[in-house]
């Protein structure tokens, strides 16, 4: 069966240090990924999306940026975090055509 | 583009009671529609989806909702409630493009169920 591994679940930053969030996918091959975020009374952001290695479509502006080193591995990154990046961060992964997420338990991000 | 309006961002009611979860879209193409769940501090679960066919659909924890077509709605309804459906309730809408799908996600309905 398919499982989705996110990492670290917590993390703490001050304000201009850099972010690495993790997100694995296991059971599947050449599967959509994508970051959303989560903060109060917005619902879901769609921030990145993948459909391949290499292939990065971001939807919205902003301090942050994703990568596909491999298949089933999206990173989420920034260089110097502000305060408006504290959120919930969650990966999800998808079949092609299939339209139905599955989502990893996400990761919340406090900055200080 | 997708869009989709939860009416309501929370939804109070009694257990055993009948509640009724609203959700509006807007597309100009065809659409696939879910409700996903989340309780705190998790991430999201697929409750239900439609996709085609009968536009009646179930969860197999008594939710159901149904398809609307003229008035771009999928509502989600349960007879009667339990303290353990407490949550935040998310419906989204996808239209597929090139290789990708985009899930575009309301803000969510919280529905707390009180004894």
């Amino acid at each position: 069966s398919q499982t989705i591994h996110q990492w670290p679940a917590t993390l703490v930053q001050p304000v201009g240090s850099p972010l690495s969030l993790e997100c694995t996918v296991e059971g599947t091959s050449n599967p959509n990924l994508y970051w959303y975020r989560q903060a109060a009374g917005r619902g879901l952001q769609l921030l990145f999306y993948s459909v391949g290695i290499g292939q990065i479509s971001s939807e919205v502006p902003q301090n942050l940026s994703a990568s596909r080193p491999q298949d089933r591995q999206f990173i989420l990154s920034s260089k110097k975090l502000l305060l408006s990046d504290s959120g919930f961060y969650l990966c999800a992964w998808s079949q092609k055509w299939s339209g139905e997420l599955f989502f990893g338990e996400g990761s919340r991000l406090t900055v200080l | 583009a997708q869009s989709v309006t939860q009416l309501d961002s929370q939804v109070p009611v009694f257990e055993e009671a009948p509640v009724e979860l609203r959700c509006n879209y807007s597309s100009s193409v065809s659409v696939y529609l879910f409700w996903y769940v989340q309780y705190p501090n998790q991430g999201l679960q697929l409750l239900l989806k439609y996709l085609s066919g009968s536009t009646l659909v179930e969860s197999i924890n008594g939710f159901e909702a149904e398809f609307n077509k003229s008035q771009t709605s999928f509502h989600l309804r349960k007879p009667s409630v339990h303290i353990s459906d407490t949550a935040e309730y998310f419906c989204a809408v996808s239209a597929t493009q090139g290789g990708s799908e985009k899930l575009v996600f309301g803000k969510g309905t919280k529905l707390t169920v009180n004894p």
